[in-house]
Order: C-alpha cells, then structure tokens, then sequence
C-alpha cells in the first residue's frame, strides 16, 4: 500500500488566515482525495484531485474557500482561506489504488486545524 | 445519493471475547465495494477490510471478518479474540465501483469501541 505523509501534522491559525496543508506519495497515483473531520465526526469528501485537471468539489464546498493544487502524481495541497472556527477539524488525503488489484483506498495522517 | 448508517455509537468488549458492529447502507447499485476503517486516537485512518459486492463470500482478514448480506444491505464487522489495540473509532464505508471519477467513499457516523482489560 501506498505510504502517505502530511505536512503540518498541526496547527493553530487566527481567524482570516489562510493555511495549506500538503500531502505526499510515495509512489505516483493517479488520484486523490480531500477528506474532513470535524471534531467528533465523520469524514466528509472536500474534493477529488486529479493531475492536469481541476480538482471536483463535493456539494457545499467551494474552490475560492478550498483551494487545490495537484502539480504531478505524488504530491498534492489543500488550502483553507480565510478560516474561520468553524473549519476547526482534522483534514486527511487520501489516494485510490487500483490498477492491477481490487480497489483500496488509504489515508494520511491528517492535520489537526484549530482556529481561534 | 448511498447512505451509511451505524446504529451503534458506542460499544465495549472485554479482552479476548468477540464483538460484532453493525452497518447498513441505502444504494440502487449493484456493484460497490463495502470498507471498515479503524481510527485509533492516533487519528490515522487504516483499512481494515474490503468486500466486493459481486462476491458473494465474506471477506476475512486474520481476527476481522464480515456478515455481507447483500440483499439486506447490511455489511457487519466481526473482531474475534479482541486485543486492547482493537480499541479505536470503527467507520464503515461505501462506494460505488471504482472508475470514471467514482471513487468517492461515503462514510458512516462511527462506532466507538473500547476493549477492557
């Protein structure tokens, strides 16, 4: 299975910043997903990644609020613009694995966001 | 739109018994692909086991398997000789086959399960 690092793995932003969470692969995939947990919750789809195309986005989020970079096939960014404490939650990527064997898909470690 | 529903948010186990959490689904699909996820404090998310809906055995994975009823949509887990590292957020999961764009895992809201000494 793929090995998924995150960067930061924390942190704590004030209000109206901006914060991009970066996710890598060790080997190249195809695509990758956004996911967010908000405290005591489950995961919710941000959007899908693809390389060389623009990222979809899940109903009720939006580009200009979650923007995505996917700039080749081991790497990608989320960034969480003008934050507010309401996006307090674990954001986790994840990526798909599926030539040559059943579907499986994996997870980073997430980065714990805490906004005040 | 698939629907995941664990009725069951919170369960406790002793050491080395067997425990069983539930797990339902809403799909017109015939063909996905059903996940358990562990997530222990730690927060990582790991796969803990994978049934195709076209097969119609259930899937085992050494101390896991799964009651897969199709018809039912229902999709069960089983811990057999539970250890205390099996304490952990449990969430199953549901997505349509993979391809065209469809790799989307829907998510339950998660059964927390404690494994007492």
């Amino acid at each position: 299975s793929a090995v998924i690092s995150q960067k930061p793995s924390r942190d704590i932003c004030q209000r109206g910043t901006s914060l991009t969470i970066q996710c890598q692969v060790d080997s190249q995939v195809t695509m990758m997903f956004w996911y967010r947990q908000q405290p005591g919750q489950s995961l919710t789809l941000i959007a899908t990644a693809n390389q060389g195309s623009e990222a979809t986005y899940e109903s009720g989020f939006v580009i200009d609020k979650f923007p995505i970079s996917r700039p080749n096939l081991t790497f990608s960014t989320l960034t969480v613009s003008n934050m507010s404490p309401e996006d307090s939650s674990i954001y986790l990527c994840s990526v798909g694995e599926l030539a040559g064997n059943p579907y499986e898909q994996y997870f980073g470690p997430g980065t714990r966001l805490t906004v005040t | 739109a698939q629907t995941v529903t664990q009725s069951q948010p919170e369960m406790s186990v002793q050491e080395a018994e067997t425990v069983t959490l539930s797990c339902t689904y809403d799909t017109s699909e015939s063909n996905y692909y059903l996940f358990w996820y562990k997530q222990p404090p730690s927060r990582q998310m790991i796969l803990v086991i994978r049934q195709e809906a076209y097969k119609q055995q259930n899937a085992t994975e050494n101390r896991f398997s799964v009651n897969f009823q199709k018809a039912a949509k229902s999709f069960s887990l089983k811990i057999s000789d539970s250890q205390l590292g099996d304490t952990a957020m449990y969430f199953c999961a549901f997505m349509k086959h993979p391809g065209g764009g469809s790799e989307k895992l829907v998510f339950g809201k998660g059964t927390k399960l404690t494994v007492n000494p």
